[in-house]
């Protein structure tokens, strides 16, 4: 079983939609949660960092962390086809066994116009 | 704004060379990664470096080595480059711990072996 599962999609949506992007993981010590947003031929960009369970909100954006269920979700509402790119969640702990931030393998998302 | 600089998007090489990808970042950073990115595998770790002359095995290190002989660069070597290293190469930069804060990431650099 991989540490974080993610579901690679294709995922596509009509501009407008809300969207929802999800990671399951394993180990119970991950405490920090990223999600990064990669653009065709260009690196992962780092869209929204939390720390342990709750929610975070910033513009379209909302990241959900629910630590019990070992789920976190990314929200984009009035989705944009300028959105249009793969989703990445991170995940890691500080100075336990694992030590480097885990990434899943990647959600590609379409907006339709 | 962090800046990491790939020094080449794209690349070509044959099998059998040596190839080095260069990675440099302005944010005084003490930690730098190399990662592959393949399709259905995500971000594949190979090396990382917590500080100048200091180097860590990776998830898959086989076939690569690293350098860092300054704080701010970091290179990446495929000592006999072979087809099954063709992929797209990320690097990336943090400072604090290593699982626990946001890495930042250049552009890439789409390497092919021939």
């Amino acid at each position: 079983q991989k540490e974080v599962e993610q579901d690679p999609g294709p995922l596509s949506v009509p501009e407008g939609a809300i969207v929802s992007l999800n990671c399951t993981y394993s180990n119970s010590a991950f405490q920090y949660f990223m999600w990064y947003r990669q653009y065709s031929r260009k690196g992962p960009e780092l869209l929204m960092y939390t720390y342990s369970s709750g929610n975070k909100e910033d513009g379209r954006f909302t990241a959900q962390v629910d630590k019990s269920s070992k789920y976190i979700s990314l929200f984009i509402r009035d989705s944009q086809p300028s959105d249009s790119a793969t989703y990445l969640c991170a995940m890691g702990d500080y100075g336990g066994a694992t030590n480097k931030l885990i990434f899943g393998t990647g959600t590609l998302l379409a907006v339709q116009p | 704004d962090v800046k990491v600089t790939q020094s080449s998007r794209y690349l070509v090489k044959r099998t059998g060379e040596k190839v080095f990808l260069e990675c440099v970042q302005d944010m005084d950073h003490e930690n730098m990664f190399w990662y592959r990115q393949d399709p259905g595998l995500g971000l594949r770790l190979i090396y990382f470096s917590y500080d100048v002359k200091m180097k860590e095995k990776g998830d898959i290190p086989e076939g690569y080595s690293v350098s860092r002989e300054k704080k701010e660069r970091f290179s990446l070597i495929l000592e006999s480059a072979s087809t099954n290293q063709t992929s797209m190469y990320l690097c990336a930069s943090t400072t604090g711990g290593l699982g626990n804060q946001p890495q930042h990431f250049g552009d890439g650099t789409r390497l092919s072996i021939l």
